[in-house]
């Protein structure tokens, strides 16, 4: 069985402030995919960043970061430097290479305040 | 690019009627999927579809139906609507698994309230 849990809720934080986003994934397949989506107010999602499960390398996009650990089964989301723009569900999701199911968590509402 | 179609944007229904959303794409992918989003819930699966002619369920499949009679179309219906399907609506779709664990690409998602 196949399971994302996103234990963080709801996050605020005041602009520049660093955020991560947690991400803790369940599998029992050796080849799985992980993802990242973007849910901003006006609802669409948007696809942020996919990582294979085997290639464990940190990527870092801009302001964005992300450290998988397959140790941990965590593929945590960082925002350096937040802004209000950040604001969003955040949203991890895995499928599995023997699954045809992609599953999602269930999201983390960020808030950046000015 | 249009990308993921969904139709309509938003519908509000009366308790037992029956109404179909449609999701269309034109980036010739052959999996397919219906997601529900409610508040606290985040996306759950519904039913997705792995080529024309397949279909198969999801984790909340209970109250729906789906076809996929043509790739580039796959049919959500709600033969007798309930109050508890309110929701928000999304379709995805994506490339086959041999071009590797490609993304999935999402509609815009439709608002169905029923009453």
């Amino acid at each position: 069985a196949q399971k994302v849990t996103q234990a963080q809720t709801e996050i605020s934080v005041v602009e520049k402030e660093d955020v991560t986003l947690d991400c803790v994934y369940e599998t029992r397949d050796t080849t799985y995919y992980l993802f990242w989506y973007k849910q901003p107010p006006s609802g669409e999602l948007v696809f942020l960043i996919r990582r294979n499960s085997f290639d464990e390398q940190n990527e870092i996009s801009g302001r964005y970061s992300w450290n998988f650990q397959k140790s941990t089964s965590s593929f945590n989301f960082t925002i350096t430097a937040s802004q209000v723009v950040d604001s969003a569900v955040y949203f991890c999701a895995l499928r599995g290479l023997n699954t045809d199911k992609l599953i999602f968590g269930t999201g983390t509402r960020l808030q950046v305040f000015p | 690019n249009a990308g993921v179609t969904q139709t309509p944007k938003f519908r509000v229904l009366k308790t037992g009627q029956s109404m179909t959303l449609l999701c269309a794409q034109d980036m010739n992918h052959e999996y397919m999927y219906w997601y529900r989003q409610d508040p606290g819930m985040g996306l759950r699966l519904i039913h997705y579809s792995v080529g024309e002619g397949t279909t198969a369920k999801g984790e909340v499949p209970d109250g729906y139906n789906v076809s996929r009679l043509k790739k580039q179309n796959f049919l959500l219906g709600l033969e007798s609507a309930a109050p508890s399907q309110t929701s928000v609506y999304f379709c995805a779709s994506r490339p086959a698994s041999g071009t590797g664990g490609t993304e999935a690409f999402f509609g815009q998602g439709t608002r169905l309230t029923v009453v």
